[in-house]
């Protein structure tokens, strides 16, 4: 059974950093492209970033260019993702999908991550 | 905001049919497939259609998909109170790099 597991969100002042982990079982982790998904308070949802198998590629949009950086470990069939510089806006439940077909196939629970003073 | 837009709200009666359009571009739509994620209150999305029209494992044949050209709709069959939920489009964008959700639709059952 897939399953995805986030962590490490938290209430975090403007400004801030975070770190969030997604920790992946019951698939071949290094086998598929993974994404992080977020949807803000009462709002949709909204695509934040991608990543390869690999690692080799990946892609953010453009809200979160130059603050947020995604990254996996294979070995440890883990995916993050390092948000800096954060703002209020950043304020939202952070999902972990895998991709499939130009699709995201299997989701976590969710992870909530607060941006206020 | 998303490049995909789709209606605020649809309703019916149980037992009725409902569809969702969503609307894109010739750089998403036109050129990518499109998938669509039902979300319950609370919960996180889950996928019921992928490349169009495939459904995955456990989806019932009730919910369908479809596309042409710039445009995508969702289909429910049968309709329970067990979907009342928000439904979103989703697809890659060529042009900006980026995958897009649809703006959401919320589904009624009256």
């Amino acid at each position: 059974e897939v399953q995805l597991v986030e962590s490490g969100g938290d209430l975090v002042q403007p400004g801030g950093s975070l770190r969030l982990s997604c920790a992946a079982s019951g698939f071949t982790f290094s086998a598929y492209w993974m994404n992080w998904v977020r949807q803000a308070p009462g709002k949709g949802l909204e695509w934040v970033a991608n990543i390869k198998e690999d690692g080799s590629e990946k892609d953010y949009v453009d809200s979160v260019k130059g603050r947020f950086t995604i990254s996996r470990d294979n070995a440890m069939n883990s995916l993050f993702l390092q948000m800096n510089s954060l703002r209020a806006e950043d304020t939202a439940v952070y999902y972990c999908g895998r991709g499939y077909s130009n699709s995201i196939e299997s989701w976590g629970q969710g992870t909530l991550v607060t941006v206020s003073s | 905001q998303s490049v995909l837009t789709q209606p605020p709200s649809v309703s019916a009666a149980p037992g009725q049919r409902v569809t969702i359009w969503c609307s894109g571009s010739t750089s998403n739509i036109g050129d990518y497939s499109v998938s669509w994620y039902q979300q319950l209150p609370g919960t996180a999305p889950k996928l019921l259609i992928y490349d169009n029209n495939k459904r995955p494992s456990g989806i019932p044949d009730r919910i369908s998909g479809s596309k042409s050209g710039t445009s995508a709709t969702l289909g429910i069959t049968g309709l329970q109170t067990g979907d009342e939920a928000d439904y979103y489009c989703a697809t890659w964008d060529g042009s900006l790099r980026t995958y897009f959700f649809g703006t959401g639709t919320q589904v009624t059952v009256l």
